[in-house]
């Protein structure tokens, strides 16, 4: 058990539908970072937060948004749903600062788009 | 741009042999650090060992130990004593650094299927 935790850990929608994923970093780390797993595009990095602020973007889409909320809890949000959008969503999160070695994985949500 | 290349898409070996798993990567930058991740078939990311771009030795953990050869841009990974619980897909990571280093994110390559056989 790395620490972290994600909600939910399936979702199944349909098309053109928003949903909201939430994850909880371990105690006391402060980044969190949200990747994309598809069979496709393999393992891609979307976004990061430290400490409540957006610290950088990779490959993610304009219909996809993320916050990190003063408890450091995040959620990544994915409106206007497409069948290419099914993935699995991980977020990780680590202490943050310089010297910041380790990225621990929350188990993952498993999105399937119909 | 990083880039990290794994070139064996699946493996098998024997329980109870050593394995290696081969992990090439590209980078400019000067300070970098390489992870391996093992995937298991329940979907979750289990960090394994971390190997520092300024380390002089390799990076080991119990039965893991990653073979740096920095002059070569390689990062294998090799898994001694191999067990069946160590079939699972593993990924090489590159971090790359940004915001004055004090953050970071991981790039990674496709993936080597490991299959343990008994």
């Amino acid at each position: 058990d790395s620490g972290v935790t994600q909600t939910p850990k399936h979702l199944i929608t349909a098309t053109g539908q928003r949903v909201t994923l939430r994850c909880s970093p371990r105690s006391g780390d402060l980044s969190v970072y949200w990747y994309q797993q598809s069979l496709d595009q393999g393992l891609q990095f979307l976004i990061q937060y430290y400490n409540g602020e957006e610290r950088a973007k990779g490959n993610i889409l304009e219909r996809f948004s993320a916050q990190q909320f003063p408890d450091l809890h995040s959620e990544l949000n994915l409106s206007s749903l497409e069948l290419g959008d099914s993935a699995l969503y991980f977020c990780a999160s680590s202490v943050g600062g310089i010297g910041d070695n380790e990225q621990f994985f929350g188990p993952g949500t498993r999105l399937t788009v119909l | 741009a990083q880039k990290i290349t794994q070139t064996q898409p699946g493996m098998f070996v024997q329980e109870k042999e050593a394995v290696t798993l081969d992990c090439t990567y590209d980078t400019s930058d000067q300070s970098y650090g390489l992870f391996w991740y093992k995937q298991p078939s329940s979907g979750e990311m289990i960090f394994l060992i971390y190997q520092g771009s300024y380390d002089e030795q390799n990076a080991t953990e119990g039965r893991y130990s990653l073979n740096f050869q920095k002059a070569r841009k390689s990062a294998n990974l090799v898994i001694s004593a191999s067990q069946l619980g160590d079939s699972a897909m593993y990924f090489c990571a590159m971090r790359e650094v940004y915001s004055g280093g004090s953050n970071y994110k991981l790039t990674f390559g496709k993936g080597t299927l490991l299959t343990v056989n008994p």
